[in-house]
């Protein structure tokens, strides 16, 4: 199965920082990954999938980059509201895995 | 509205088993693979289980192959997993989740999740 590999595991941040959040895999994934927030209690949420592409009602200030085992989610400008925990997930082969989650606090 | 409600999540015993439920509403959910995905407490997600919209596909985690179950009713739409010889590592929400599963992947509606305890 394809290991993937997020860090940092959390980070201090405040509103208005620049966020950056890497996710590794241990073969390549070509573009076949996915982002997705999870606030506590409930269910997450889809950000990115394709490694790019921007979900629909999503602000525009995440995005994604990357290709074949090294991806990124960035958050341009942190808002109150992304105080959350961020998983990377891959689909390029079953079984599918989840990275191990990225928790941003507050600083 | 898309929406998903999960049920059937219990306390069992280890060794036990246990059906979740997944009712469906808001889309056409014959048109729709539909996925699993678990999360045990204070852990990240795993993904579980996912099945195509014609029920001619389905694929497992490692972790549960050959104790889970996962199938559908296209006329309820529904979504079911069964879980059989559980353990105690199986504790956990359980979700559902829409998802599309064509040139490109995601899951972009979730269930509220369903508490599965396996304990003695």
């Amino acid at each position: 199965a394809i290991q993937m590999t997020q860090s940092p595991s959390s980070l201090s941040a405040s509103v208005g920082d620049r966020v950056t959040i890497t996710c590794r895999a241990s073969q390549g994934i070509r573009n076949e990954l996915g982002w997705y927030q999870q606030k506590p209690g409930k269910a997450p949420k889809l950000l990115i999938y394709a490694a790019s592409s921007l979900q629909s009602g999503v602000p525009s200030r995440f995005s994604g980059s990357g290709s074949g085992t090294d991806f990124t989610l960035t958050i341009s400008s942190l808002q109150p509201d992304d105080f959350a925990t961020y998983y990377c997930l891959h689909d390029y082969s079953y079984p599918l895995t989840f990275g191990g989650g990225t928790k941003v606090e507050v600083k | 509205e898309v929406q998903m409600v999960e049920s059937g999540g219990d306390l069992v015993q280890p060794g036990g088993s246990l059906r979740l439920s997944c009712a469906a509403s808001g889309f056409i959910f014959s048109r729709f693979w539909m996925s699993w995905v678990r999360q045990a407490p204070g852990k990240g997600l795993e993904w579980v289980a996912n099945m195509k919209y014609d029920e001619s596909e389905k694929y497992y985690a490692d972790s549960v192959k050959g104790r889970f179950t996962i199938s559908r009713d296209n006329a309820k739409n529904s979504l079911y997993l069964q879980m059989n010889s559980l353990r105690v590592e199986d504790t956990a929400v359980y979700y559902c989740a829409r998802t599309v599963d064509t040139s490109i992947y995601y899951s972009d509606y979730w269930g509220q999740g369903t508490l599965v305890t396996v304990s003695s």
